[in-house]
Order: C-alpha cells, then structure tokens, then sequence
C-alpha cells in the first residue's frame, strides 16, 4: 500500500507555478520526501528532495511544513517539456534495500 | 551522477518463449536492485527485490517461478519472464540506489524495457 496520496490530474497552463500536494499522514522520523518525474516510455527522473522546510533546486522547490504529514512540490514557469506524471515517495535515504512503493502520481498536462 | 542502464530497450517475442532483461550501475555498485512493471497509464509495481549474491524477494502476487531474477554482481541484476504470454507484455523498470557509495541516498531508475509479447 502506497504511502502516500496525490492529485490524479492536474492542468495548467506555459509560464505558471504549478503546486503539486501530496500527503504522507504516516511519515517515519527518518524518511525523507522525495520526487520523481516521468515521461512516457522512460524509467522515473529524481527532481528534488527534502526533508523538513524549504529544499530549492534549479529546476523546482519543496515545501515541508513543520508537521511533515505534507508535501508541496512547486515547478517555477512550467514549459510544455513539464507534461509528464510526478510521483511523491517517502522513505529512509541511506537504506540501499529499502523498497519504495509508488503511489499513482499527478500527471500533469501543460498547455500551451 | 549514478548511472542505471537496462537492456534491451524494447523487445517483441512470440508466446511460450523466454526474454532476459538486464539491469546494470554503470558508475556505481548495487547490492540491491528492484524490479518494477508498469502497464499503460497506470503506476510503477514492485516486482522484486533483488539482492546480490542471494535470492530475490518478491512481492506478494508475483510468481516466482515466471519471472526469474538473478544477481550476480555488484553491477549486473537479470529479469527472466519465462514462457511469457501477452499479459506479459508491459513496460519493466529496474533500480537501484548509490547508498552510502555516493551519499545521496537517491534511487536512480533504468530507461525501462517495453516488452510485447505476441
């Protein structure tokens, strides 16, 4: 059983911020959040990970609030290349076996 | 970064023939890799877990028997689907995370393997 709960679909449109929540009401103290992207035909591609307040990238940022029962994926001025599925996964970082369970992703859909 | 590569990139065989997948960390050494099919539209599914020198774990639903996984190496994690039929086909994708050897604890994905089975 996935861990985590996401928006099914998302819409947007070229030059916004997109937000993508996801909940892990269940976190452990030593998960970490983390998130991937996919596009069709390709294995998953990280994108960025965090594990409390604020982690930026160059391509996104991670919003954790102080509870970590959430987390908000935020893509800056999302492009049409941004169309593909995002997955939010939690689990320990350093443990090489531990097995990561997907949940069903947002697929988000950029419009032109 | 870590690199994960995985062969063939697609593959179209007939029914009741065997296909062999390979998984390998280019950069980085894997005691453990994890097998995943995902079918159209839908998420990635945890096949197995893959442990060098030692018998995968599979995932409660997933035979054995059909789908055989071997790690040899450090580097190196097959997928044999066995007798395979058109249910099979589906898109297979493996992984592997650097651990400690690169300490980022990031799980880095294969391209994936699309396989049809006529």
């Amino acid at each position: 059983l996935a861990k985590t709960t996401q928006p099914i679909s998302m819409d947007s449109y070229e030059g916004q911020e997109v937000n993508i929540t996801c909940s892990h009401n269940n976190i452990a103290t030593n998960d970490y959040i983390t998130w991937y992207q996919q596009f069709p035909s390709q294995g998953p591609r990280f994108i960025i990970q965090g594990y409390k307040t604020k982690v930026t990238n160059e391509v996104a940022s991670l919003f954790i609030p102080a509870d970590r029962k959430s987390s908000t994926l935020s893509l800056p001025r999302v492009s049409l290349s941004d169309t593909a599925v995002y997955y939010c996964l939690v689990g320990p970082k350093m443990d090489s076996s531990y097995k990561l369970i997907f949940g069903s992703g947002t697929r988000l859909l950029v419009r032109p | 970064g870590a690199v994960v590569s995985q062969h063939p990139s697609w593959v179209i065989c007939k029914s009741g023939t065997s296909v062999k997948i390979e998984c390998r960390s280019l950069d980085f050494q894997a005691t453990t890799m994890f097998w995943y099919r995902q079918f159209p539209k839908q998420s990635l599914m945890l096949m197995a877990t893959s442990n060098e020198g030692s018998k995968a774990t599979y995932e409660q639903g997933v035979e054995k028997d059909k789908f055989l996984i071997n790690h040899a190496s450090l580097t190196l994690s097959t997928l044999t689907v066995t007798s395979a039929h058109p249910e099979d086909s589906s898109f297979y994708i493996c992984s592997a995370r650097a651990g400690t050897a690169l300490n980022t604890g990031e799980l880095f994905f294969g391209e994936g393997s699309r396989l049809t089975v006529l």
